[in-house]
């Protein structure tokens, strides 16, 4: 059972544009992390959020953890072809150190 | 930071036989993670491996099919058994994770693994 939904599940856009990506759960997490994921690698970590309503900013990058840890999103501002990637949502399974992933968003940049 | 060594990085298999995969990683560890993602899609657990202890698969995992191996902190194998079609993904080895480590979780490159 997936219990982290992603929205949109795939996003085309120009270069120079705002997004936003969600990911959505019933189910309380202690963290949240976001990953990107480029063909043939293993994801690599963006941010990790703890608190619930934290803000924190990469960048061009800005992640938002819900006030209830239920939910996050990240918002990209001016987007570049290098932000084309898979982008996952992992929340941390309380008291289990284990993590689970989002169903993914997957992210292509137009020159 | 760790750095993962998975090998193969990627086979080809007949229906029927069993592929082991290994992962090695550069520092001692407490708990390693092994996801699969099939094509085009996300990670999904499939169980974690600890020194000494026997494996914890997720629901719609079980040993037989993915039996596990952690004989030390630095490695672990996981076997795909008697493999069909629809085992053809890629498999993930992964450390760190969780409120005991810093959080991040470190992949290998993955093993893609293809059943004919």
């Amino acid at each position: 059972t997936q219990l982290l939904e992603q929205s949109p599940q795939f996003l085309s856009i120009q270069e120079g544009e705002n997004l936003t990506v969600y990911c959505n759960s019933s189910s309380v997490f202690s963290s949240l992390q976001w990953y990107r994921q480029e063909p043939g690698e293993g994801p690599v970590l963006l941010v990790t959020v703890v608190t619930g309503g934290e803000v924190k900013k990469l960048k061009r990058l800005t992640f938002q953890f819900g006030d209830a840890r239920k939910d996050s999103s990240l918002h990209i501002t001016a987007a570049q072809p290098g932000d084309t990637g898979l982008y996952l949502c992992a929340g941390e399974k309380v008291g289990t150190y284990k993590y689970i992933f989002g169903t993914g968003t997957r992210l292509k940049v137009l020159a | 930071s760790a750095v993962i060594s998975q090998k193969p990085s990627r086979d080809i298999c007949q229906r029927g036989t069993s592929l082991t995969i290994q992962c090695q990683v550069d520092s001692q560890v407490t708990m390693m993670f092994w996801y699969r993602q099939q094509p085009g899609q996300s990670l999904t657990l499939i169980a974690t491996a600890n020194q000494g202890s026997e494996a914890t698969y997720e629901s719609g995992f079980v040993i037989d099919k993915f039996p596990i191996s952690r004989p030390n902190l630095t490695f672990s194998t996981l076997t795909v058994s008697n493999m069909s079609p629809e085992d053809s993904s890629i498999y993930l080895c992964s450390v760190g994770g969780g409120s005991e480590n810093t959080g991040e979780l470190f992949f290998g490159e993955g093993s893609r693994l293809t059943v004919l």
